[in-house]
Order: C-alpha cells, then structure tokens, then sequence
C-alpha cells in the first residue's frame, strides 16, 4: 500500500533552522519532492530528490535515503514567510502515470 | 503569464446541481492531472492525461465525475449531482512529460451547500 508520513504541526523563531521528517511506503518509487503551500494558494515546487543524498537550493535543503524510506526538508534562516504548509510527495512510476502521492502536510509557524 | 491557470477560482453550488471546472496548462505540456484537496489534507490524485488521452482514473472518481482534454491542450472536470461532500479544492497540475516536476494552477474551490 502507499503511506506517507510526516507531522502535523511544527512551531520555530524566525532566523532558526527547522527539519521537516517525511517517511513513505510506496510502490514504484520514482522520486519524492518537497512543495510549499500557503493558505488558499497552490502548492509551488521546492526540491526534488531521486538519488540518495542532499540536494541543496539556498535556504532550502532536501536528503533523500531510498533504503529507509526516508527524506527531509531542512529550512535554514526562517522568515517570517516561510509560514506555510510543506507537502512531501513521492511520484510513482507503476503504470507510467507518474502520479504524484501527497502525505498530509506540516503546518508550520514561524514566530518572531 | 504562462504559469496554469484555472476558472472559476470559487464556486458555490446546491446539492444537486452540475458543475463544469476548466483548466489551462502551460503551453507545451503534453501531461495534465486533476487533484482534490480537502482542509488540513494533501491532495489526492484524482486522473491525468496524456495529449488528449486519459490514461488512469482513481477510485475516488465515482461515475458522477468525468474530465475531458478534447484537443490535448485545456482540460475540463464536471460533477454531476453534486454532494455536499464533493467540497473541495480542485486543483490542476502538468508537466512536460512524466519525469519533470509538476505546475499546478491556484485551483478551483467548491462549496456544496
């Protein structure tokens, strides 16, 4: 089955670092990516990992372990509008859909 | 603006009722999905198409939902007889191909009164 794992609610100070655990159970692993989404608004692309290993991209920094079923989205220097949901997702690759399968989100809040 | 755009933003039905969402994918995308996200969830994968071919409907599509990308470049999503528990944000995304990153559209947000 498909099951994708994260927490709900993170709370962190602006200027900190925070760590976002997602872990999955899918089937046709074909990458897992990192979206951001503020409230009423479409989620937008952050990272993408489909090798094992850290993906770095300025403030934002995603680590992949195929084997454990495990990544992380590492947000360096909060701002205050980095206060957001942050969906982790893992495109399967079965039936060549390449469907994209979300876990529930973290909300997290950024305080001053 | 080339980014995927989707009409109406909102919409508010009574139960019983039709409702038609259209979605604009960016232009040279040939892959376009249908996603559903209800409060406090991450999207669900509702279909996709590939060109004007749909290639895969998920089980949380009943029979009351049909979507249709006629010419392989917009894409429609009706619901008919709607539920009160078709509420939900509909959510568009496309790619260029399976293994590139998807775009979605700001969504379409149902209310079924």
């Amino acid at each position: 089955g498909q099951n994708i794992d994260q927490p709900t609610e993170m709370t962190a100070t602006e200027g900190a670092i925070v760590q976002i655990n997602c872990t999955y159970q899918t089937s046709g692993f074909n990458g897992l990516f990192w979206y951001q989404q503020h409230a009423g608004e479409a989620p937008t692309f952050l990272s993408y990992n489909v090798l094992d290993g850290l993906e770095e991209k300025g403030r934002f920094s995603s680590f992949l372990s195929r084997s454990k079923g495990y990544s992380y989205l590492l947000l360096k220097e909060l701002q205050m509008k980095d206060s957001a949901s942050y969906l982790c997702a893992v495109r399967e690759s079965v039936d060549s859909s390449y469907k994209l399968i979300f876990g529930s989100g973290t909300r997290l809040l950024v305080r001053p | 603006d080339t980014g995927v755009s989707q009409n109406p933003r909102h919409k508010i039905t009574k139960r019983g009722q039709n409702v038609t969402f259209r979605c604009d994918p960016i232009s040279e995308h040939n892959r376009l999905y249908w996603y559903r996200q209800t409060l406090g969830q991450g999207p669900e994968f509702l279909t996709y198409f590939q060109n004007e071919a749909q290639l895969e409907k998920s089980r949380l599509l009943s029979d009351r939902f049909s979507a249709e990308r006629p010419k392989g470049s917009f894409s429609t999503l009706e619901i008919q007889r709607t539920e009160q528990g078709d509420s939900a944000m509909y959510l568009c995304a496309s790619s260029f191909g399976g293994d590139n990153e998807q775009f979605f559209g700001p969504g379409t947000r149902l209310t079924v009164l």
